[in-house]
């Protein structure tokens, strides 16, 4: 089974700074690769897939790269409403199972 | 506006038997794959099943494989979980989500506590 890892798994920065967050795979997944943002007592929100697609809506802030087993979300500027965890996930292609990394925790500085 | 919504959440004594649904509207149904994924108080995020959109493909996490049944009904619009043998472990909100590469929606949830 693929795995997942997330670092950092705590981050603490301000408003305006620049975040990455950097996801890799414990074997190659190609480029499928997505990532979500969640906020306390609410659902997941996709924000990037296939590595580097931006979903629709989401602010252009939020920036997605990588492939093969290293991968990276970046958020150019951080915005109050971004303190949030944020997780990595891929879908095997067949069964379409997927997993989770362990989630990064944005916090305020 | 695409929404799910999840229900039939509660508490259970361990080796009991709950069943989830989740009304899905929006958007056409019948030509979305579904998940149910969990989150247990306090953790991350763990995929628990998978449907495809005709129901022709299920498959489970090996940690509810034999205990954990996924369907759906096309014509009501809905996605369902029925869960047999609860353990203390399987305590977690359960949200349904839809699609496969995104998975592009998910619902709030609907929180399954497990314990005597």
């Amino acid at each position: 089974d693929i795995q997942l890892t997330q670092s950092p798994s705590f981050l603490s920065a301000s408003v305006g700074d620049r975040v990455t967050i950097t996801c890799r795979a414990s074997q190659g997944i190609s480029s499928y690769l997505a990532w979500y943002q969640q906020k306390p007592g609410k659902a997941p929100k996709l924000l990037i897939y296939a590595a580097s697609t931006l979903q629709s809506g989401v602010p252009s802030r939020f920036s997605g790269s990588g492939s093969g087993t290293e991968f990276t979300l970046t958020i150019s500027s951080l915005q109050p409403e971004d303190f949030a965890t944020y997780y990595c996930q891929q879908v095997n292609s067949y069964p379409p199972l997927f997993t989770f990394g362990p989630g990064t925790k944005v916090d305020i500085k | 506006e695409v929404q799910l919504v999840e229900s039939g959440g509660g508490l259970v004594q361990p080796g009991g038997s709950l069943r989830l649904s989740c009304a899905a509207s929006g958007f056409t149904f019948s030509t979305y794959a579904m998940h149910w994924v969990r989150q247990a108080p306090g953790k991350g995020l763990e995929w628990v099943s998978y449907i495809s959109s005709s129901s022709g493909s299920i498959f489970y996490a090996d940690s509810v494989k034999g205990r954990f049944t996924m369907s759906r009904d096309n014509a009501k619009n809905s996605l369902y979980l029925q869960m047999t043998s609860l353990r203390a472990e399987d305590t977690a909100m359960y949200h349904c989500a839809r699609g496969l590469r995104p998975v592009d929606y998910w619902g709030q949830g609907t929180l399954v506590t497990v314990s005597s």
